[in-house]
């Protein structure tokens, strides 16, 4: 398998530009999670999905965040408006069991 | 609310010196305990997980433990190498959310 794969690796954009970043989970896993990581505050759980259905999405920072997953094979986070303090990697994960998850290598946001 | 605390923040050490990180949580109610290694610009690579009922798990010259009632885990590196140079994260899973919950990491550089 090739594991967790996730488009753009890097994106770079203008403030107040519209942000998509894509995951293609795992054949076969029911869990999807979407994470960001900064300097600040770490990894943070953004939202997660199980068989497509969004779970928790408490730690969506605002309305400006959106996530779907309109099949088993694809997610996205999408961003709209961006602002600077979206920068972070951000990173999707998927499992079979919660708590045994498998990691992508991450999209690096930067917004000017 | 569970909170994942990692000790020392970062570290140096000469090449082949046996070394232990730290992890400690404050909820003992946890799933699993599991240890990852994060490369620069690189995703999550899980190293040992750890369920609830185990006491410690050994891969190569890593050997994890577990120890719930104090709410502590240590990951041990035996014979350190330039090549064990990342960042090491520890992640609790468990409670009634089906989340992992991330240390901030422990910055590891091994000198040659």
């Amino acid at each position: 398998d090739a594991g967790v794969i996730q488009s753009p690796r890097h994106e770079v954009t203008e403030m107040g530009q519209e942000v998509t970043l894509r995951c293609k989970p795992i054949s076969g896993h029911d869990y999807l999670f979407w994470y960001r990581q900064t300097m600040m505050r770490g990894l943070e759980l953004l939202i997660y999905f199980n068989n497509n259905v969004p779970i928790d999405d408490s730690g969506m920072p605002e309305d400006r965040f959106s996530a779907k997953m309109p099949n088993a094979s694809f997610s996205t986070l999408k961003i709209q408006p961006s602002e600077p303090r979206d920068s972070a990697v951000y990173f999707c994960a998927s499992s079979l069991i919660p708590y045994e998850q498998y990691f992508g290598p991450g999209t690096r946001l930067t917004v000017t | 609310k569970q909170e994942v605390t990692q000790i020392p923040a970062a570290l140096s050490v000469p090449e082949g010196e046996n070394l232990v990180l730290n992890c400690s949580f404050t909820d003992s109610a946890i799933y699993n305990l599991q240890w990852f290694r994060q490369d620069p610009g690189k995703g999550l690579t899980s190293l040992l997980l750890i369920q609830s009922s185990q006491r410690e798990q050994t891969s190569g010259r890593l050997n994890a433990s577990l120890d719930k009632s104090s709410g502590r885990s240590t990951l041990y590196i035996a014979a350190s190498q330039p090549g064990d140079s990342a960042t090491y994260l520890c992640a609790v899973g468990g409670g009634a959310t089906n989340k992992l919950i991330f240390g901030t990491g422990t910055l590891l550089a091994v000198q040659p």
